[in-house]
């Protein structure tokens, strides 16, 4: 089945700087990449995804890369600013009926 | 306001005794799902439903049962609780099928 390696586990930045959080999958028939930002005390929230027909995505400060190939996707968050700060989940699906997440990234932005 | 509520927030139990987590969703979604988090794992899927009367097992199914009677409502409901059951719970659901799926707010279980 489905695997998804998240890398880093913790990230710390200075407000201001980028963020990048890689994942890997296995699975090569995987077609959907949500990303996921959980703040603390609350539920995780979708905040992007890319399919598999689309190499980059951007939504103001966020994108996320997707390399087929190589199978790994990236979330780029440029310019951070301290709400930034939250643990953030990758998934992959490689069909109709469920979500495969990575382990999550811890994010800090310090002011 | 459109949201997933979960029902209890916070609950401590002893081993055995049966227990049930409600989850209630008011935006006419089709499909619900129920995953747990633990340090270290991320988010783990527990039982999924694709609509009324249909249930299906995810990753982490051994445990736990499920019922999809009404659209709005997913119960977990966890007949024999065991300490390696202690986690923190969250529902889910969405339109059609598992994307863009909107989460309840966590129920943290305590199994002692």
């Amino acid at each position: 089945g489905e695997n998804v390696e998240q890398h880093p586990s913790t990230l710390s930045v200075q407000e201001g700087d980028s963020a990048v959080i890689k994942c890997t999958y296995s699975d090569s028939a995987s077609n959907y990449f949500p990303w996921y930002k959980q703040e603390l005390g609350k539920g995780p929230q979708l905040i992007i995804d890319i399919r598999s027909n689309v190499g980059e995505k951007k939504d103001q400060r966020i994108a996320v890369t997707l390399n087929k190939t190589a199978k790994h996707f990236s979330l780029h968050i440029t310019e951070t600013q301290p709400e930034d700060s939250a643990v953030y989940f990758c998934a992959a699906s490689a069909n109709t009926d469920k979500l495969i997440f990575g382990t999550g990234t811890r994010l800090q932005v310090f002011p | 306001e459109a949201q997933v509520t979960q029902n209890p927030r916070y609950l401590i139990t002893v081993t055995g005794k049966k227990l049930t987590v409600t989850c209630s969703q008011n935006m006419n979604h089709e499909y619900m799902s129920w995953y747990r988090q633990d340090p270290g794992l991320g988010l783990r899927q527990i039982y999924y439903s694709m609509n009324v009367e249909v249930t299906d097992k995810g990753d982490v199914p051994e445990g736990y049962k499920v019922s999809r009677k009404e659209k709005r409502n997913f119960p977990l409901i966890l007949e024999s609780p065991s300490p390696n059951q202690t986690s923190l719970y969250f529902c889910a659901s969405s339109l059609r099928g598992f994307h863009e799926q909107y989460f309840g707010p966590g129920t943290r279980l305590t199994v002692t």
